[in-house]
C-alpha cells in the first residue's frame, strides 16, 4: 500500500521568510496530492493540490512541486505570516482506485513575528 | 452552502459502553471518509464510503469498529465497548468524486471522544 513520509516534523521561521515542506510517497501509480492545513482545534482545510500531470502550481504566497521520477512532493510558502502558522499534512491518493487518502505525519509551522 | 457537519461536536463515555458518531456529508457528495486523530498526531484512514457501499473497510482497527451509511447521505460510526486507546478526534470527509484524478475532500469540525 501507499506510504507517505513527510519532513520536517517542526519548522521555524521568522515572519517573511519562506518555508519548505517536503514528502515522498511509495506508489508510483498515486496521482493526487493534496496539502492540508490544520489550525489548533480546528479542520484540516484544503489549501492547494496538484495532480500528476503537472509539476508545478501556484495560489499566490502558496506552490507545490511534483516530482514524479523522484515521488515526492514540497509545499512551499513564501514570504510567511504568523497566521501561517499550523500543523500542515500532505496526502497522496490512486484514483481508479479505493479513494483513500494517506497522509504524512504533519509538520507544525511555527512563524515567528 | 453547507459543510460537513458532525455529532456531537465532544462525548466523554465509560470504558465499555458504546458510542455512535454522527456524520452529515455535504449535499451531493457521493464518497464519505472516517479518519482518526490521535492527540498531536497525524489522520488514520478507517473507512470509506461510495454511496452507501463501503469498498475499504481497510482502516477499522477492530471488530469493535463498524459503520454505516444510509440513503448515500448520513453516515454513523459505532465503536462497541470502547477502550481508553480509542479516545481520539474523529473526522468525517466528503467529496463529489467526478475527476479522472482525485477530490477535494472537505472535512467536518470532528468529534472529540474521550473514554474514562
Amino acid at each position: 500500500g501507499e506510504n507517505v513520509e513527510q519532513h520536517p516534523s517542526t519548522l521555524s521561521v521568522q515572519e517573511g521568510d519562506s518555508a519548505v515542506i517536503k514528502c515522498t510517497y511509495s506508489d508510483s501509480a498515486s496521482n493526487y496530492f493534496p496539502w492540508y492545513k490544520q489550525e489548533l482545534g480546528k479542520r484540516p482545510q484544503l489549501i492547494i493540490d496538484i495532480r500528476s500531470n503537472v509539476g508545478e502550481k501556484k495560489d499566490q504566497r502558496i506552490a507545490v512541486t511534483l516530482n514524479k521520477t523522484a515521488k515526492h512532493f514540497s509545499l512551499h510558502i513564501t514570504e510567511t505570516q504568523p497566521e501561517d502558522s499550523a500543523v500542515y499534512f500532505c496526502a497522496a491518493l490512486r484514483y481508479g482506485g479505493f479513494q483513500k487518502l494517506v497522509f504524512g505525519t504533519g509538520t507544525r509551522l511555527l512563524v515567528s513575528p | 452552502g453547507a459543510g460537513v457537519s458532525q455529532s456531537p461536536s465532544n462525548k466523554v463515555t465509560e470504558k465499555g459502553k458504546d458510542v455512535e458518531l454522527r456524520c452529515d456529508p455535504i449535499s451531493g457528495h457521493t464518497a464519505l471518509y472516517w479518519y482518526r486523530q490521535s492527540l498531536g498526531q497525524g489522520l488514520e484512514f478507517l473507512i470509506y464510503f461510495q454511496g452507501n457501499s463501503a469498498p475499504d473497510k481497510s482502516g477499522l482497527p477492530s471488530d469493535r469498529f463498524s459503520a454505516e451509511r444510509t440513503g448515500g447521505s448520513v453516515s454513523t460510526l459505532t465503536i462497541q465497548r470502547t477502550q481508553q486507546e480509542d479516545s481520539a478526534v474523529y473526522l468525517c470527509a466528503s467529496s463529489l468524486v467526478v475527476r479522472q484524478a482525485g477530490d477535494t475532500q472537505y472535512f467536518g469540525p470532528g468529534t472529540r471522544l474521550t473514554v474514562l
